[in-house]
């Protein structure tokens, strides 16, 4: 069973340009989190999707990021115009049913943003 | 402004017990309470999770006093190998903000 999924592990991007990150959930998983990790700090929430609903982005920028989640294929964190404070590790997690006692968040191997 | 505070580092010596406590006052009330092991340039690790009193598996205990406020994750007789960061995961408040804490940063030596 694998887990969860997430390419590219390193993007380098030049200011101005588009960031796609990609996350397949463990199988089965229908709820994907996306996390937010600056250099030497903690996790940041960015939000909360299950598939082709957000649920919850309170933690997102509200300019130049977007998230989706298909019906079919991966999870898509997308970052337009990229400034070189949006360099950090994106991580995902997915979880099989939000709200359950073993609701457990697995996580990826982050995508590494570098924008020049 | 409700937040998840942990000790920002913890130092042990192989061999010994390791406890680290996380504070969230304002947790939600029918949220778990997770923590987190993560390695340099790597994703987090599930290591634990509860609900209230006390929880134990391969690896850790988790301590959850009567109030839910905070959380003490248990790590017995750690090794070299449990250096990393512990990061505890909570929802706060009416709105259910998913919220890491600070982190742990736990070195342990010889």
């Amino acid at each position: 069973n694998a887990g969860v999924m997430q390419n590219p592990r390193h993007l380098v991007r030049r200011r101005g340009q588009e960031a796609r990150l990609r996350c397949s959930p463990m199988k089965g998983h229908s709820h994907v989190y996306w996390y937010r990790q600056l250099p030497e700090e903690g996790l940041k929430f960015m939000v909360y999707l299950q598939k082709e609903n957000i649920i919850d982005e309170s933690g997102m920028p509200k300019e130049r990021f977007s998230a989706e989640f298909p019906k079919e294929g991966p999870s898509i964190l997308r970052i337009q115009q990229v400034v070189r404070g949006d360099s950090a590790a994106y991580f995902c997690a997915s979880s099989l049913k939000k709200g359950q006692s073993t609701d457990t968040q697995y996580f990826g191997p982050g995508t590494r943003l570098t924008v020049l | 402004l409700a937040k998840t505070t942990q000790p920002i580092s913890m130092d042990s010596y192989e061999g010994q017990e390791v406890n680290i406590t996380c504070s969230h006052n304002n947790i939600a009330t029918n949220d778990y309470i997770t923590w987190y092991q993560q390695f340099p340039s790597q994703g987090p690790r599930f290591i634990i999770q509860g609900y209230k009193t006390k929880v134990t598996n391969e690896v850790a205990s988790l301590f959850i006093p009567a109030d839910r406020k905070s959380s003490t994750l248990s790590l017995p007789r750690v090794s070299l190998s449990d250096t990393a960061v512990y990061y505890c995961l909570v929802e706060l408040g009416t709105a259910s903000k998913l919220t890491f804490g600070t982190g742990t940063r736990l070195q342990v030596t010889l």
